[in-house]
């Protein structure tokens, strides 16, 4: 089963708008946590943003939140103000306890373009 | 930008020879990971190490075996090499208190 769920493999959004990418997981560990990486066409890995799944609030990193919905083990990045340079694979991220440490798994991706 | 790097970052070799690829870190973090990156698939957890001498698998472990000897290196070797082995290999450090992974440039490795 997958652990790790993107459900978009591409999606489009007008600059300057706000766009929602989604992501689920599954995890039988009680302490967890979610990452959203970035990687543009030039192939680098870009970490955005964490979540703990014992934070309290969204996490927020400048232009990029995190909705995390606990319950409905979701885990939404969402980008305001789309600009150009946005444009660029997300991988949705989760860490969890393995058999000897802690393991970090990633989503398929989903393909952000930005229009102009 | 973390001290992480990767040798060789490319490589063509040919079905059935062995391959060693190396992450080597200046940063003294615990934890690293082996990954390759396929169209479709995003990136897969091939192994990864807690620590000197440990290590465990990931989900695409086959064909794949590691070591680290020390804290700075982990080596990914591919004992005789296929052709479904074509990939990008990326390597990452953590340290679970920085709450994050960083990632080395990627091996783009080729088996004919």
């Amino acid at each position: 089963a997958q652990k790790i769920t993107q459900t978009q493999p591409g999606m489009f959004v007008q600059e300057k708008e706000a766009v929602t990418l989604d992501c689920t997981y599954d995890t039988s560990d009680p302490s967890y946590g979610l990452f959203w990486y970035k990687q543009p066409s030039s192939g680098e890995m870009i970490f955005l943003i964490y979540q703990g799944s014992y934070d309290q609030q969204n996490a927020t990193e400048g232009r990029y939140s995190l909705n995390f919905q606990k319950a409905r083990k979701s885990a939404n990045l969402v980008i305001s103000a789309s600009q150009l340079g946005d444009s660029a694979m997300y991988f949705c991220a989760m860490r969890e306890r393995g058999t000897g440490g802690f393991k970090t798994i990633f989503g398929a991706g989903t393909r952000l373009f930005v229009k102009a | 930008d973390a001290g992480i790097t990767q040798s060789p970052r490319h490589k063509v070799t040919e079905t059935g020879t062995p391959v060693t690829l190396r992450c080597h870190q200046t940063e003294n973090h615990r934890y690293m990971y082996w990954y390759r990156q396929d169209p479709g698939h995003g990136l897969r957890l091939i192994h990864y190490s807690y620590g000197v001498k440990d290590t465990d698998k990931g989900e695409v472990s086959d064909g794949y075996s590691v070591s680290r000897s020390k804290t700075e290196d982990f080596l990914l070797t591919l004992e005789s090499a296929t052709s479904s082995q074509t990939s990008v290999y990326f390597c990452a450090i953590s340290d679970l208190s920085t709450d994050t992974q960083y990632f080395g440039p990627g091996t783009r490795l080729t088996v004919l």
